[in-house]
């Protein structure tokens, strides 16, 4: 199936850095979601955006929906080691169906403390 | 708010054997719920859509009569994994999109599944 170009794959931080991660796509979407998944449960939704240009916070965690819709980013500042997870964007639009998400390949952040 | 559970959360059948897993809109109602699968270290990939008191829509690839989907009410979504073999062990996701509010969709905790 079809999937987000998510970027980077994986990063390794130190404890208290800022962290940015972003998705691209060649398709345009309506709504983007920023989700984390912790190893064997099922992803948590973390901010959800649906207007070009929108950003959004919740808590240390700012998102953006990128100008040309084809983008999103995250950041997370301050990182603490609960930070550490896979983070996973979902965009949907005409490319993805009605109702539907395409998600990205997911970036892995690991937290050193 | 919006809860989404999945049982059970984990299952260990032989080979041959039917697996039903439950999907289920805790404090919401979803007319829409969507079936995932994923594999170690992957990103979630769609197997198909659900709509209450519909048939499901299969992605391509999905073989509709070996992962059957049943939506029988507003809270509740079914996936019975037919004839189970060892290729079939995963992960499966479950998620459901919320009638009222903005469009969005909740995750269920997921659900192991083993095939010896």
């Amino acid at each position: 199936g079809q999937q987000l170009n998510q970027s980077p794959q994986s990063m390794f931080i130190q404890e208290g850095e800022d962290v940015s991660m972003n998705c691209t796509s060649s398709s345009i979407f309506n709504t983007w979601l920023w989700y984390k998944q912790d190893p064997g449960e099922g992803p948590v939704l973390l901010i959800a955006l649906y207007k070009a240009g929108e950003l959004t916070s919740n808590g240390r965690l700012t998102a953006q929906f990128g100008i040309t819709r084809k983008d999103s980013f995250l950041n997370i500042s301050a990182s603490i080691p609960s930070d550490v997870g896979i983070y996973f964007c979902a965009g949907q639009g005409q490319a993805s169906g009605t109702y539907k998400y395409i998600f990205g390949t997911g970036t892995r952040l690991k937290v050193l403390a | 708010g919006a809860v989404v559970s999945q049982h059970p959360s984990w299952v260990i059948c032989k080979s041959g054997t039917s697996v039903k897993i439950e999907c289920r809109s805790l404090d919401f109602q979803a007319t829409t719920m969507f079936w995932y699968r994923q594999f170690p270290k992957q990103s979630l990939m769609l197997m198909a859509t659900s709509n209450e008191g519909s048939k499901a829509t299969y992605e391509q690839g999905v073989e509709k009569d070996k992962f059957l989907i049943n939506h029988a009410s507003l809270t509740l979504s079914t996936l019975t994994v037919t004839s189970a073999h060892p290729e079939d062990s995963s992960f499966y996701i479950c998620s459901a999109r919320e009638l009222a509010g903005k469009e969005t969709q909740y995750f269920g905790p997921g659900t192991r599944l083993l095939v010896l």
